[in-house]
């Protein structure tokens, strides 16, 4: 079972490269996210999606982007690399039936450093 | 807004002794409740959920009972193991697009 697979793992850019992080899931799920966090603390949303061609922003877009063309790859790109987007990117899954749903299954994290 | 606010940590105990990690809410309507459970270097794992009021959630001798009275889902367990020793995260969903939120986290730390 995959589940919900991240690459790459570690990267390093330096500031104003910019590059994409990847994420598939293959449980058929409709609904996928991006999270990051920050060292000691919680997780911010970055953005979500509910389905193919769907997306929408979260706690703090700011600097990605994302697209949603298939149910199972949801890839988060960031432009302009910037100090301040140093951290560790989780991309989470779940079914999405509506309120009081099941849970979110997450990727293992892809570690971001912009120098 | 919805919100979870839980125990800052670090907290230390040694092994066998008994745990409580806090947490409490802030929701329109029936979230579900959730604790998630990071180990080093890993993402974050389900570790049990409730999704109506004096629901609980078990699951590795670790335990949690949704209150709406108190807006609580605090987790206990009675006797921690070293290997119990991780991140900890209380979360909500709820509405119509299955939102999440999360805590800020408490790391545990576990001595033999």
């Amino acid at each position: 079972n995959a589940g919900v697979t991240q690459t790459p793992k570690f990267r390093i850019l330096k500031i104003g490269q910019s590059m994409t992080l990847q994420c598939t899931q293959d449980m058929n799920h409709n609904y996928m996210y991006w999270y990051r966090q920050d060292p000691g603390m919680g997780l911010k949303l970055i953005y979500y999606s509910v389905g193919a061609g769907i997306t929408d922003k979260g706690e703090v877009p700011n600097g990605y982007n994302v697209s949603r063309s298939t149910t199972e790859d949801f890839p988060l790109r960031l432009e302009l690399a910037a100090p301040s987007q140093t951290s560790v990117y989780f991309c989470a899954s779940s079914f999405g039936q509506g309120s009081n749903t099941g849970e979110l299954f997450f990727g293992e994290g892809s570690r971001l450093t912009v120098l | 807004g919805d919100s979870v606010t839980q125990m800052e940590g670090p907290v230390t105990l040694s092994e066998e002794a008994f745990l409580t990690i806090n947490c409490t809410y802030t929701a329109t309507g029936y979230p579900s409740l959730f604790w998630y459970v990071q180990y080093p270097g890993e993402g974050l794992q389900l570790l049990l959920k409730a999704t109506k009021a004096d629901d609980k959630g078990s699951n590795k001798g670790f335990e949690a009972t949704y209150r709406k009275e108190t807006t609580s889902f605090h987790l206990e367990k009675g006797s921690v193991q070293v290997s119990d020793s991780a991140v900890y995260f209380c979360a909500l969903s709820g509405g119509n697009f299955n939102k999440f939120y999360f805590g800020s986290g408490t790391k545990l730390n576990v001595k033999p």
